[in-house]
């Protein structure tokens, strides 16, 4: 079982639609991260969450909403989306927020592969 | 603005050695990693320098030139299964992580 479990995997939605992005880590991490991989980019940190108080939001649209109910679970709410916003969401943690290795080495999930049409 | 370069795409023989080179130029720093992604799954943990010279782990070593701003990735001994996307990313002095765009490398038989 990996650390850190994504579901969906892959999910298709209309710029309409109202979906939700799900994250579960069982490492007993404090700290939780929403990344963008798109294609030949670096990786785009959208949201930080340490015992579940989100710490940072890098300038994200608001049609990105994230949620942290408690320090094992992260959540990405996503409404009427636009096609460029199609890509592969990665979820990650780490023991500790702001901290180099290996405190702050981060885990990652394997993704969500949101695609908006 | 703080950058982080690495190769596109790069190839290289079974059984041959490769290095993966990545130029940094952040704002402070507290160390650099490098993770490794496969196709639709998740970057995993490769290595970390935060003093000069040359980690060694197995086949892959890491090594850093802080004053150079540079750090390589080095793969010996090239097997199918490390065909991949290696990541390079760099801490600040805000442990913020600046990340390359990655490199692609593809493995030939």
């Amino acid at each position: 079982e990996t650390g850190v479990t994504q579901t969906p995997r892959h999910l298709v939605m209309g710029m309409t639609n109202k979906k939700s992005l799900k994250c579960e880590q069982h490492l007993g991490h404090n700290a939780m991260y929403w990344y963008k991989q798109s294609a030949k980019k670096p990786l785009e940190l959208m949201f930080v969450y340490s015992l579940e108080e989100r710490v940072e939001n890098n300038s994200v649209p608001s049609r990105f909403s994230p949620e942290c109910p408690n320090s094992s679970h992260l959540f990405l709410h996503l409404h009427t989306l636009q096609p460029e916003d199609s890509a592969l969401y990665l979820c990650a943690s780490s023991q500790d927020l702001r901290a180099a290795r290996p405190t702050g080495e981060l885990f990652f999930g394997e993704g969500s592969r949101l695609t908006v049409l | 603005g703080q950058n982080i370069d690495q190769p596109t795409e790069m190839t290289a023989t079974e059984g041959a050695i490769v290095q993966i080179n990545c130029t940094y130029q952040t704002s402070g720093f507290n160390g650099l990693f490098w993770y490794q992604q496969h196709a639709g799954e998740a970057p995993t943990f490769l290595s970390y320098n935060v003093l000069d010279g040359l980690e060694e782990k197995g086949r892959f070593s890491s090594f850093l030139s802080r004053s150079k701003g540079y750090s390589y990735l080095l793969l010996k001994e090239l097997q199918m299964k490390d065909s991949a996307s290696y990541l390079c990313a760099v801490m600040d002095s805000n442990y913020q992580l600046i990340w390359g765009a990655g490199t692609k490398l593809i493995i030939k038989p």
